[in-house]
């Protein structure tokens, strides 16, 4: 089945620079990638995702890169803020119909230093 | 829309009692799915269903049950807790069949000590 892995599992950076988490996949099937941000006691939301016959996304300053060769893909934030603070997943659907499931990554805990 | 509700938020259980969490869903999704998340391992996915009446059973299935009897609720059950079940339960909705409707929207969550 598929397995996704990320990487780092804490990440520090200072206000307004750039924080950028990596994930890599294990099934080349996979076709939908989304990212996910979770705030202190609440349930994660979608922030950005990605399909596979798309290599770069963006959305103001967020966006997300996918390598399917390699099969990686990463989550880039610039000029990050304190309400960036927060835990963010990476996903991957497994296999390429529209009821696969999604697996999770480990999950990042990004904080911004004032 | 109050999106995806989870019933109750804490819950404190003795090893061997019986629980049933519940997830209500007012946006008419096909899909739902119940996760739990445990400190360094990300959620994992317990069961799910892809509509009324039907479920299966996702990564970590043992020691839970599903019902989804009505198409806007997802019931989970644990029929004789253990001390390894205390994590936090998340549960998700998605609207499904059309490949576009992909986001999963999640619950609140559900914290499960068992002592």
């Amino acid at each position: 089945g598929e397995n996704v892995e990320q990487h780092p599992s804490t990440l520090s950076v200072q206000e307004g620079d750039s924080a950028v988490i990596k994930c890599t996949y294990s099934d080349s099937a996979s076709n939908y990638f989304p990212w996910y941000k979770q705030e202190l006691g609440k349930g994660p939301q979608l922030i950005i995702d990605i399909r596979s016959n798309v290599g770069e996304k963006k959305d103001q300053r967020i966006a997300v890169t996918l390598n399917k060769t390699a099969k990686h893909f990463s989550l880039h934030i610039t000029e990050t803020q304190p309400e960036d603070s927060a835990v963010y997943f990476c996903a991957a659907r497994s296999g390429a119909s529209s009821a696969s499931k999604i697996i999770f990554g480990s999950g990042t805990r990004l904080s911004i230093r004032p | 829309n109050a999106g995806v509700t989870q019933t109750p938020k804490f819950r404190v259980l003795k090893t061997g009692q019986s629980m049933t969490l519940l997830c209500a869903q007012d946006m008419n999704h096909e899909y739902m799915y119940w996760y739990r998340q445990d400190p360094g391992m990300g959620l994992r996915l317990i069961h799910y269903s892809v509509g009324e009446g039907t479920t299966a059973k996702g990564e970590v299935p043992d020691g839970y049950n599903v019902s989804r009897l009505k198409k806007q609720n997802f019931l989970l059950g644990l029929e004789s807790a253990a001390p390894s079940q205390t994590s936090v339960y998340f549960c998700a909705s998605r609207a499904g069949l059309q490949v576009s409707y992909n986001e999963q929207f999640f619950g609140p969550g559900t914290r499960l000590t068992v002592l």
